[in-house]
């Protein structure tokens, strides 16, 4: 079975500093990876994915991630935060027993001091 | 591409109505996901169709909700009686289906049952 754990349910990060919330996942294949963000009173927008082309993804707003097979993470990062990064950020991974299912993590809500 | 629709964004409505949610998903995808999002429970997959055909319902909390996929193009989530605990935000997501397996999320229904 899938699963995916994010670390740290809530994390603070002062306006300019790195951004680092950490998801950890199992798979019994090679995993399809992907970040969404949701911000405030709206649905779900995908950020990022992995999908084995590349290890280092880049995607939207600045962020990226990294896919470390050695240690089973999918963690995401931003160089310098933004006040409109602060939402919620959620880990996910493709469950390979059905078909199109997503398996999600339970989310990291992201808040930016300024 | 107009993304996946969902319709009403509001519901409020008394303890022992019938609520409808309804989802529009993207052109040409073949998959759909009905969600549901609380603070206490977080994100939850309902039900899940392929080519309009229910796959794994184990997600739907009772026999309360039903969801139908009458076309391609159109889904339902339905509550009957509604009960105060289904308050929550419902969304409904489409994708494509294969590789990559991201999926694309509706703005989400907001229900409140007083």
């Amino acid at each position: 079975a899938q699963s995916v754990t994010q670390l740290g349910s809530h994390v603070s990060v002062s306006e300019g500093a790195l951004v680092l919330l950490r998801c950890n996942y199992s798979s019994s294949v090679p995993p399809y990876l992907f970040w969404y963000v949701q911000y405030p009173n709206q649905g779900l927008q995908l950020l990022l994915k992995y999908t084995s082309a590349a290890t280092l993804v880049k995607g939207i707003n600045g962020f990226e991630a990294e896919f470390k097979k050695s240690e089973t993470s999918f963690h995401l990062t931003k160089p310098s935060a933004h006040m409109s990064d602060a939402a919620e950020y959620f880990c996910a991974v493709r469950a390979n027993t059905a078909g199109n299912m997503l398996t999600f993590g339970g989310g990291t809500r992201l808040m930016v001091k300024p | 591409d107009a993304g996946v629709i969902q319709s009403p964004r509001h519901e409020v409505t008394e303890m022992g109505q019938e609520v409808t949610l309804r989802c529009k998903p993207i052109s040409g995808h073949n998959s759909l996901f009905w969600y549901r999002q609380t603070m206490m429970r977080g994100l939850e997959l309902l039900i899940y169709f392929n080519n309009n055909v229910p796959i794994d319902d184990s997600g739907m909390p009772e026999d309360r909700f039903s969801a139908k996929m009458p076309n391609a193009s159109f889904s339902t989530l339905k509550i009957q009686p509604s009960e105060p605990r289904d308050s929550a935000v419902y969304f409904c997501a489409s994708t494509a289906g294969g590789p990559p397996y991201e999926q694309y999320f509706g703005p989400g229904t907001r229900l409140t049952v007083t």
